[in-house]
């Protein structure tokens, strides 16, 4: 099966809300983990990423946490806004490897 | 996206006839991926590219073939297609070929029936 997933397939938020997508991994040679935005009818656009010696990492109201002891990566949004409703998918790249595994991904509804 | 087009955006083919899928960039990256995404299996490799005329099979490849004679340009060919490759395909590049920053076409919806 695949080693990376996610929590929750859908997750509802009010705008304004701060939300919190999940994801899980299961391989500890997991190097560099991303996270990606499908829109629908559009491609899967890089967000943020995180390498395995960080803790954290922020961008422009995102930041990615990863908890290398349970193997959990998480992406939070601040202020969520409609425009941020999509399809969230995070991915993994086990060290070596020059082809990352992506997640089924989380579907993030915002509520106007 | 800017920098990568695919082509056809949507085909319809019937069981057994050949389908090409192209994917072309103006970023001259190295690599370049065919993946598919299908519900509940997020995206899945078909093949990869590593540079001109170099190829190689990813976890899906089976009833795929690709070509790429050059650097913008990676062709995904359905030999006869069957109903279970509809699907929506995705062409990705990437500079560095390390996972980092894939950018992504826009998709090609594809039918068979």
């Amino acid at each position: 099966g695949e080693s990376v997933g996610l929590h929750l397939p859908t997750l509802s938020v009010q705008e304004g809300d701060n939300s919190i997508i999940n994801c899980a991994y299961s391989n500890s040679a997991s190097d560099y983990f991303i996270w990606y935005k499908q829109e629908s009818g559009k491609g899967p656009q890089f967000i943020i990423d995180i390498r395995s010696n960080m803790d954290k990492r922020q961008g422009q109201r995102v930041t990615v946490l990863l908890n290398k002891t349970v193997k959990h990566l998480s992406l939070q949004i601040a202020a969520t806004q409609p425009g941020d409703s999509a399809v969230y998918f995070c991915a993994e790249n086990k060290g070596g490897s020059y082809i990352p595994t992506f997640g089924r991904g989380t579907s993030l509804i915002v509520h106007p | 996206d800017a920098g990568i087009t695919q082509s056809p955006r949507h085909k319809v083919t019937e069981t057994g006839t050949p389908v090409t899928l192209r994917c072309h960039q103006t970023e001259n990256h190295r690599y370049m991926y065919w993946y598919r995404q299908d519900p509940g299996h997020g995206l899945r490799l078909i093949h990869y590219s590593y540079g001109v005329k170099d190829t190689d099979k990813g976890e899906v490849s089976d009833g795929y073939s690709v070509s790429r004679s050059k650097t913008e340009d990676f062709l995904l060919t359905l030999e006869s297609a069957t109903s279970s490759q509809t699907s929506v395909y995705f062409c990705a590049i990437s500079e560095t070929g390390d996972g980092v920053g894939y950018t992504f076409g826009s998709g090609t919806r594809l039918t068979v029936v």
